[in-house]
């Protein structure tokens, strides 16, 4: 099994339509982290959370929300899509020193049509 | 704020050449600094770290990096590129005392016969 796993793999749905990605872990770290990625433009942060009890906004957070159900498990929330977020999605998890780096999932391709 | 340049959109390079891949970070003071490789439809993978110490650091698949203070550098290189090296690569910088890294826009690496 996967470190870290993402489901779904891949997601179309409509505009207007609300979509939770989700994110599990087996490497027993604190930290989770959102990312989306888009061509030419990298990876931009979304959430992050350092434990259960501590979530914070990334750098474009929003139109998004996130839930962290317990250690292992953090997922993302598009209350209402639109076309604009169509984009690869990452989770990423990281031990509590910040000289490792992290350890990402395969990602969930979603497109909002 | 700590952000990453990577000039190079794109690079094409023979199998068998030498590949080096440029990053430029903006950061006040030592930062770590990481290079992630991304094949087709997978997650990021790390390929190495710098936090401190020797400046020419190793990492996984044969590829080394260089951190130059002066220059704001930590630039990728490899001597001998595999036709499985076609993938795209990213720079991220993470500030000491933080846990969120910032990532370049990424480099797409083409490897012909």
């Amino acid at each position: 099994d996967a470190d870290v796993t993402q489901t779904p793999r891949n997601r179309i749905t409509k505009t207007g339509k609300r979509i939770m990605l989700e994110c599990s872990q087996t490497k027993g770290h604190d930290r989770m982290y959102w990312y989306r990625q888009d061509p030419g433009l990298g990876l931009r942060l979304i959430y992050y959370s350092f434990d259960v009890k501590d979530i914070n906004k990334g750098e474009i957070s929003d139109g998004y929300s996130v839930s962290r159900q317990a250690q292992a498990k953090f997922s993302l929330s598009l209350e209402s899509a639109i076309p604009n977020q169509t984009a690869l999605y990452f989770c990423a998890t990281r031990p509590g020193r910040a000289d490792y780096g992290y350890t990402f999932g395969s990602g969930t391709r979603l497109t909002v049509v | 704020a700590q952000s990453v340049t990577q000039p190079d959109i794109h690079i094409t390079v023979s199998e068998g050449a030498s590949l080096e891949l440029r990053c430029n970070y903006s950061y006040g003071a030592t930062p770590y600094l990481f290079w992630y490789v991304q094949s087709p439809g997978q997650g990021l993978q790390l390929l190495l770290k710098y936090f401190s110490g020797d400046t020419l650091v190793q990492g996984i698949k044969g590829f080394e990096a260089e951190f130059k203070r002066s220059q704001s550098s930590f630039n990728l290189r490899k001597p001998s590129v595999h036709w499985s090296d076609a993938a795209e690569y990213f720079c991220a910088v993470g500030a000491r005392g933080d846990y969120k890294l910032s990532f370049g826009a990424g480099t797409t690496v083409t490897v012909r016969a």
